[in-house]
């Protein structure tokens, strides 16, 4: 069935540093993917999605690329905020497409 | 309203009790998904509905946990004589598809923290 694979964190970085968060997938066909954030006492919002491969999703400075030739859907972000301390989650369908089927999640911290 | 809103909150119980959580998905959306969230497991996915019925109740760990939705909203995740290993967040998420369009976002509520004494 579909899995997905998630760098464990903590990450810890300064303000304006680069981010990475590596995702790799397997699975049937060409699924969409997803990464989804849960910031510090709220609930778990999408935060970015590609719905086919090359596809980049972005959103609040975020972004991935559907990485078929690498299996992969790596989160990055040029210069992270302290406001970007949050949990990040890699998905995607259960082959079923009856589930999301997420990573373990990746704490990023981020310090002034 | 205008997310998916999920209640109690939080719920602390006694072992040996049965508790209900409830879920109301988002207005128009016919799949809705229940996960469970605890630590050092992530997010596990428990049941998954289409309308009314539930074409993959696969995650449910043991026949203490069901489930049901009516009219096509409202879902009630119900586990009975509730053990320690129970204490997670417990999750409702719903999507316009499910199935073949599980490639739509599933919308996620606050959750419910579910502690067992």
């Amino acid at each position: 069935g579909n899995s997905v694979t998630q760098m464990e964190g903590p990450v810890t970085l300064s303000e304006e540093a680069f981010l990475t968060i590596n995702c790799t997938y397997t699975a049937t066909g060409y699924p969409s993917l997803f990464w989804y954030v849960q910031y510090p006492g709220e609930g778990l919002q999408l935060l970015l999605k590609a719905t086919k491969a090359d596809d980049k999703g972005s959103n609040k400075g975020f972004e991935a690329t559907y990485r078929k030739e690498t299996t992969s859907f790596h989160l990055e972000k040029g210069s992270v905020q302290v406001s970007d301390s949050a949990v990040y989650l890699c998905a995607l369908p259960s082959q079923a497409g009856t589930a999301l089927i997420f990573g373990k999640g990746t704490t990023l911290s981020v310090s002034s | 309203g205008a997310g998916v809103s999920q209640s109690p909150s939080n719920k602390v119980t006694e072992k040996g009790k049965d508790v209900e959580l409830r879920c109301d998905p988002i207005s128009g959306h016919t799949a809705l998904y229940w996960y469970r969230q605890s630590l050092g497991q992530g997010l596990e996915f428990l049941i998954y509905f289409q309308g009314n019925s539930a074409p993959d109740k696969s995650g449910l760990p043991s026949d203490r946990f069901s489930a049901e939705r009516t009219g096509g909203s409202v879902s009630t995740l119900t586990i009975q004589r509730t053990q320690q290993e129970d204490s997670a967040v417990y999750l409702c998420a719903s999507s316009l598809l499910g199935g073949t369009g599980a490639n739509q976002p599933q919308h996620f509520g606050d959750g419910t923290r579910l502690s067992i004494l």
